[in-house]
């Protein structure tokens, strides 16, 4: 059973660096079948987009966020990594990271979708 | 950008009843890259549809999606005690990528 866990501090000064790991357990990272993703919910609110990151390395990250966020692989470790620079009380929320399975449809076109997430881990910017 | 607005806000209903639950997105999205979840407090998200209507596995038959173009609507044919959640539609496109909606509660009425 495939099973992912986030790691790291809980609690970031403003200004600072959050950095979260995500451990893989269960199944490969290296696996060429999946994109591997972080999103995020502020206390009583919706999710948001990240990024997300291949077992290559190649990534693609929420504009919204881009000039902030490096997601980074190491398949060695079965982990991926989030660091998101300059942070401000906005930033609080959960972070999850989850499994996006790269799959097709019978036309060709490939489904987008998350199919396995982590419990979440609370991330509050204070001082 | 796409906007995803879900609707309504809060359902309110009792064990047994359907529910019919709304997504509509700004501009027309593929219904390839049209996903529900449903959210538990204190729990992650979990994938019910992907697709727009193929139930992710482990989902019951009571769950179903259809829709495309705009508008995606997620169906609970009869509600059982543990499907009161919140529910969310997922979209993929062009900036800024992947997207989320609002959210609708369904609460026990």
């Amino acid at each position: 059973q495939l099973q992912l866990q986030e790691s790291g501090p809980g609690l970031v000064k403003p200004s600072e660096t959050l950095s979260l790991t995500c451990t893989v357990s269960g199944g490969s990272i290296s696996s060429s079948s999946y994109y591997w993703g972080w999103i995020r919910q502020p206390p009583g609110k919706g999710l948001e987009w990240i990024g997300s990151i291949y077992y290559s390395g190649s990534t693609y990250y929420n504009p919204s966020l881009k000039s902030r966020v490096t997601i980074s692989v190491d398949t060695s470790k079965n982990q991926f990594s989030l660091k998101l620079s300059s942070v401000t009380a906005a930033d609080t929320a959960v972070y999850y990271c989850a499994r996006r399975p790269i799959d097709y449809d019978s036309s060709g076109y490939y489904y987008v979708y998350f199919d396995y997430w982590g419990q979440g881990t609370l991330v509050t910017v204070s001082s | 950008e796409i906007v995803l607005t879900q609707s309504p806000g809060t359902l309110s209903l009792s064990p047994g009843e359907r529910a019919t639950l709304s997504c509509r997105a700004s501009q027309s999205v593929s219904s390839s890259y049209l996903a529900w979840y449903q959210q538990k407090p204190g729990q992650a998200p979990r994938l019910l549809i992907y697709g727009a209507s193929s139930r992710a596995t482990g989902i019951p038959d009571r769950f179903s999606g259809s829709g495309s173009g705009t508008d995606f609507t997620l169906t609970i044919s009869r509600l059982e005690p543990e499907d009161f959640a919140v529910y969310y539609c997922q979209q993929y496109g062009s900036s800024p990528g992947l997207t989320f909606g609002g959210g609708t509660k369904v609460e026990i009425k």
